[in-house]
């Protein structure tokens, strides 16, 4: 069972354009969505995360959508730079009662930014 | 380099051997996780500790599969009797969870392992 559905698998972008990538989850329980983003050869580092009490979190020229009723969470990249191409996960967990130790990940979205 | 390091970074073992690797964290956090992947797929959590205690293992970590945190600082994962569906990247993460709800989990460059 699949509990965090991430979409698209791969995505192209020029340089300047806004890609979107899209997660939905399943357990309603979850109350905390970090975002990761993946080098090849690296470990996934943490670049934005939201707890479903906002709508919108921004930093810097990442941006976090949260839809609570759709149980759906997208990160958008303005100004998208070469340097952006990587594989983005989103992941959920259950902060609230101390469980956020276990991430649940979606499968990933390889990024390319064409200069 | 004060991050989460990982020895070794890449193996490769022929089939029913043991394997076994190291994660550092970083010095101050009380926590350490161990997740695996997959080409093509997210993490998947394997286990963690809180200081020395390992507080839950995941049902994707079979008997054949051994963690331990001895003094609450570095961490090892044994592999014994390897089989080539353990063929996977490992990822050891580490955190500092005190008073905040929520503790951002910092992940190393990962231990890719091989089975022939």
């Amino acid at each position: 069972q699949q509990q965090v559905k991430q979409s698209p698998q791969s995505l192209i972008v020029q340089k300047g354009g806004i890609p979107i990538i899209n997660c939905a989850y399943e357990n309603t329980a979850f109350d905390y969505f970090p975002w990761y983003q993946q080098f090849p050869g690296k470990g996934p580092a943490l670049l934005i995360a939201i707890r479903p009490d906002v709508s919108e979190k921004k930093e810097g020229r990442f941006t976090i959508s949260f839809n609570k009723s759709a149980k759906q969470f997208s990160l958008h990249i303005m100004d998208s730079q070469p340097g952006d191409s990587a594989t983005y996960f989103c992941a959920a967990s259950m902060a609230s009662g101390g469980s956020n130790y276990k991430l649940t990940f979606g499968k990933g979205t390889l990024l390319t930014v064409n200069p | 380099d004060t991050g989460v390091s990982q020895d070794p970074r890449h193996k490769i073992t022929k089939r029913g051997q043991n394997v076994t690797f190291r994660c550092d964290p970083i010095s101050e956090h009380n926590r350490l996780y161990w997740y695996r992947q997959t080409l093509g797929q997210g993490p998947e959590f394997l286990t963690y500790f809180q200081n020395e205690a390992q507080l839950e293992k995941s049902r994707l970590l079979s008997d054949r599969f051994s963690a331990e945190r001895p003094k609450g600082s570095f961490s090892t994962l044994e592999i014994q009797r390897t089989e080539q569906g353990d063929s996977a990247m490992y990822l050891c993460a580490s955190s500092f969870y005190g008073t905040r709800l929520t503790d951002t989990q910092y992940f190393g460059p990962g231990t890719r392992l091989t089975v022939l």
